[in-house]
Parts: structure tokens; C-alpha cells; sequence
């Protein structure tokens, strides 16, 4: 078993809809967890942290549930410039320290 | 913007050759990883480093090998390149503070022929 699963997508998804990824880690001993971004070809970049109390940077949303090891992210309104490959991400003492997850595709569809 | 570069962005080389791979930051991170990703597939961690003189290998079996001798400097060498090395490679660096980010460099896309 992977250390972190994610949503195996691809999720395609018209313009305006909400769409929700779920995530799931195996290491009780996890400390921070990330959503990154992955477009096409590029680099991946942090889009947001996730705290214990969930947090809202504009149309997105993350929530943490530490007792069931579970990461969400919630998209409303989607855009097209939202399509891209959404990354769990989990850091644990010691060890490698990140643990990236497979990804979740997205494509926003006009 | 990250302050994480490597070159080159591109590299295309016979069989056979050694390469390095450079990498630097000048965010003054003790951390720096390289991860392996084939297109459309989920990144690999092939070798990471907490400091200078610090080096350890990731998940995925590699050929390759990595220094540290300065702390922004952590280039990758394959001393023998084969068609089955050709991949994107991404170097990360982050600081030591628990929340701590990652942040990647653009990546070195290889073409072993």
C-alpha cells in the first residue's frame, strides 16, 4: 500500500462545477500536509497548505481529518485555467520527509 | 518566484556518456532533493540531502549519484547514460522549519539515444 493515495481521476469537469479530491495517508506520524499543482510539463508548486481546522484561500478549500488520515480538497467554480494535476503531499519527521501522492488530473471543460 | 534553477533545461546525448545534472538555490536551504518523473506519471524521490556532506538515497533505485559540498549546490551525475534514463529530473529544496514548503526547480527533461 502507498504511503498516500489519492483520487485516481482523471476528473473532467465542465466550467462552474464544484469538484471535491480526496487524499489518504498510512503514517499516523505525519505532520504537515500540502496541496501543490502540477501543470503539463511544469514544475509543481504549492497552492496551499492544510491545517488542522481546514482553510479557505478563495475558491478553494482544504480540510484535514488526522483521526481517519484524510486530506480533501474542495474547487468551486471551476475555471479552465483550473485544469491540471493536484498533489498530495504529507511531511513526516525525520526520513525523506515528503511523501508526494500519484496525483488527481483535472481538465475544465468550456 | 523560486530562487531554485538547473541546467540544463534540455539535454539530448548518446549512450554511454556521462552527464551532470546542476542544480542551485540561493534561498539558503538545508534540504534539496531530486525527484524522477516520466510524463503523465507521479514523481519519484531518487536522492535527498539535509545539509552539506549529507546524502542519502530516495525510493526509487537509481544509477545516479549526488554530491553536497556547498549547501546550494546539489548536482546529480550519471556516469554512464542509457535510453532507460530518460526522464525528467526535478531538484526541490526547503528550509528546516516544520512547515516548510517545497520548492522545484524547473526540471532537466533527458533524451538518452
Amino acid at each position: 500500500r502507498k504511503e498516500v493515495e489519492q483520487d485516481p481521476g482523471p476528473f473532467n469537469v465542465p466550467e462552474g462545477a464544484t469538484v471535491a479530491f480526496n487524499c489518504t495517508y498510512s503514517n499516523s506520524a505525519s505532520q504537515s500536509f500540502f496541496w501543490y499543482r502540477q501543470d503539463c510539463r511544469k514544475e509543481p508548486k504549492l497552492l496551499m497548505s492544510v491545517y488542522s481546522s481546514g482553510n479557505e484561500d478563495g475558491r478553494f478549500t482544504a480540510q484535514l481529518n488526522r483521526a481517519s488520515q484524510y486530506i480533501s480538497l474542495l474547487i468551486r467554480d471551476s475555471k479552465l485555467s483550473d485544469s491540471a494535476t493536484y498533489l498530495c503531499v504529507v511531511m513526516k519527521r525525520g526520513g525523506q520527509n515528503f511523501v508526494f501522492g500519484p496525483g488527481t488530473r483535472l481538465s475544465v471543460l468550456p | 518566484e523560486a530562487d531554485i534553477y538547473q541546467t540544463p533545461r534540455y539535454l539530448v546525448i548518446g549512450t554511454g556518456k556521462k552527464i551532470t545534472l546542476e542544480c542551485s538555490q540561493t534561498m539558503g536551504h538545508d534540504k534539496m532533493y531530486w525527484y524522477q518523473q516520466d510524463p503523465g506519471m507521479e514523481l519519484h524521490l531518487i536522492h535527498y540531502s539535509y545539509g552539506v556532506n549529507s546524502t542519502e538515497k530516495g525510493d526509487l533505485s537509481s544509477e545516479s549519484t549526488v554530491s553536497r559540498i556547498r549547501t546550494e549546490h546539489f548536482p546529480l551525475t550519471l556516469e554512464s547514460a542509457r535510453p532507460s534514463h530518460t526522464s525528467q529530473y526535478l531538484c526541490a529544496s526547503s528550509g528546516f522549519d516544520s512547515t516548510g514548503e517545497q520548492y522545484f526547480g524547473p526540471g532537466t527533461r533527458l533524451t538518452v539515444t
